[in-house]
């Protein structure tokens, strides 16, 4: 069975500090890994990282993918309380098009 | 471009009433996911649709539940005889043909009383 597992499961810092979050998986047959940030609704998409090595870059959000040691980090730098969230990974297999997601990490920043 | 819709944002019904939860996909997009999301859990795959065909339906429990994306009209998952177990947090994603990256709704929140 797919397994994603999630590092750390909560996290609080100050405003301006810099997080590194952590995702590693088990999959058969490993098509692509998606990063979402949920607050109180939908979780929205933030990247998808289908080659090991490049970095995607959105603003202060950043991610890379290992697929050798099969997992992911996402960096935020200079955190602000918006960026308080629950923040998930889900990895997506060749053959079949459901997601297998992470249990999040909870960031909370503090001002 | 309007996101997904989902409709109603809550719901709330009693043991043995039937729940049914609307997903309207993103503009273009013709592939449509229902997922649950359970209190302090990660969410689970239920079912995934493309018009008028249920192609993936593994992560849906066999009794009481079943979903439909009609050639008109929203994709709807229906859940008859709702039980407690039930209550949880129902999201929907769409995606267009050909590409992976799935997008949410705002998901319905159904409580069984």
């Amino acid at each position: 069975e797919d397994k994603v597992v999630q590092s750390p499961l909560s996290l609080v810092v100050h405003e301006g500090d810099t997080v590194t979050l952590n995702c590693s998986y088990e999959v058969t047959n490993f098509r692509s890994l998606l990063w979402y940030k949920q607050e109180k609704k939908a979780p929205t998409f933030l990247f998808m990282l289908t080659s090991s090595g490049i970095e995607k870059k959105s603003g202060r959000l950043s991610s890379i993918l290992d697929k050798k040691e099969l997992f992911s980090i996402l960096n935020i730098t200079a955190t602000q309380t918006g960026d308080s969230a629950i923040y998930l990974c889900a990895v997506a297999n060749f053959g079949n098009e459901k997601l297998t997601f992470g249990t999040g990490t909870r960031l909370t920043i503090i001002p | 471009n309007a996101g997904v819709m989902q409709n109603p944002r809550h719901l709330v019904r009693r043991r043995g009433q039937e729940a049914r939860l609307r997903c309207s996909p993103m503009k273009g997009h013709s592939h449509v996911y229902w997922y649950r999301q359970l209190p302090e859990e990660g969410l689970k795959f239920m079912v995934y649709l493309q018009k008028e065909n249920i192609i993936d339906e593994s992560g849906m429990p066999k009794e009481r539940f079943s979903a439909e994306f009609p050639k008109e009209g929203p994709s709807i998952l229906r859940i008859q005889q709702v039980v407690r177990g039930d209550s949880a947090a129902y999201f929907c994603a769409s995606s267009p043909p050909e590409e992976y990256e799935q997008y949410f709704g705002p998901g319905t929140r159904l409580t069984v009383t």
